[in-house]
């Protein structure tokens, strides 16, 4: 079946510009995450939704970072007034329930790059 | 606080021999450890899990992974590595007795295996 889809694949923007990311998750999967990952570090969770549970934002790094999710769908990560420090590879990642020992399914990240 | 630590940034092996990735973890309960691979331009892909059980764990493509509490480590192991191994393997863990919900993952270690 479809695994988690993102979009856009590559971004480029000039410093100051908001940027939208999407995510679809696989259907069926109530957890959604997303995850930063600048080169050559690891990852640095961000965000988690479950259901209609209130998010966890407790990774969001500062307030220009937002993310909003539709019941079970799909999710939006959106960063306003960017900076070059933003230059990363943002993943997503979905499970079929939230906390459980499920291991989590990644997207292909949208590689974000701030001019 | 959980954290994983993985030593080693690259880990050089020749096809045919066997291959050990290193990671511990620290938890204040008792942990989930997950190991994923990531090629390039790709997001992670899962490989194995500990959750409770066989201290041993057998995952994809031949991998295995020892869980040692005394030690608090969970190394990845393969008996006889293959050129198509390589890319870069992350470790993660949950604290399954907190409310943290995300994975902590350590910075990677890349494995090159050489022909």
């Amino acid at each position: 079946g479809a695994g988690v889809s993102q979009s856009p694949s590559n971004k480029v923007t000039e410093k100051g510009k908001d940027v939208e990311l999407r995510c679809d998750p696989i259907s069926g999967h109530t957890a959604l995450y997303w995850y930063r990952q600048r080169l050559g570090q690891g990852l640095e969770f961000l965000i988690y939704f479950q259901g209609n549970s209130a998010p966890d934002k407790s990774g969001l790094p500062s307030d220009r970072f937002s993310a909003e999710r539709t019941g079970e769908s799909v999710s939006t990560l959106t960063i306003q007034r960017t900076q070059q420090e933003d230059s990363a590879v943002y993943l997503c990642a979905s499970s079929p329930i939230m906390g459980s020992n499920q291991p989590q399914h990644f997207g292909d990240g949208t590689r974000l790059s701030i001019l | 606080a959980q954290s994983v630590a993985q030593p080693e940034d690259q880990v050089n092996v020749a096809e045919g021999n066997p291959l050990t990735v290193k990671c511990t973890y620290s938890v204040s309960g008792n942990p989930y450890l997950f190991w994923y691979v990531q090629y390039p331009n790709r997001g992670l892909q899962f490989l194995l899990k500990y959750i409770t059980g066989d201290n041993l764990v057998k995952g994809s493509y031949g991998f295995e992974a020892e869980f040692n509490k005394s030690q608090t480590s969970f190394h990845l192991k393969k008996p006889s590595a293959l050129v198509s191994d390589s890319a870069l393997y992350f470790c993660a863990v949950r604290d399954m007795d907190t409310g943290r919900r995300a994975l902590t993952f350590g910075s990677g270690t890349r494995l090159q295996v050489q022909p």
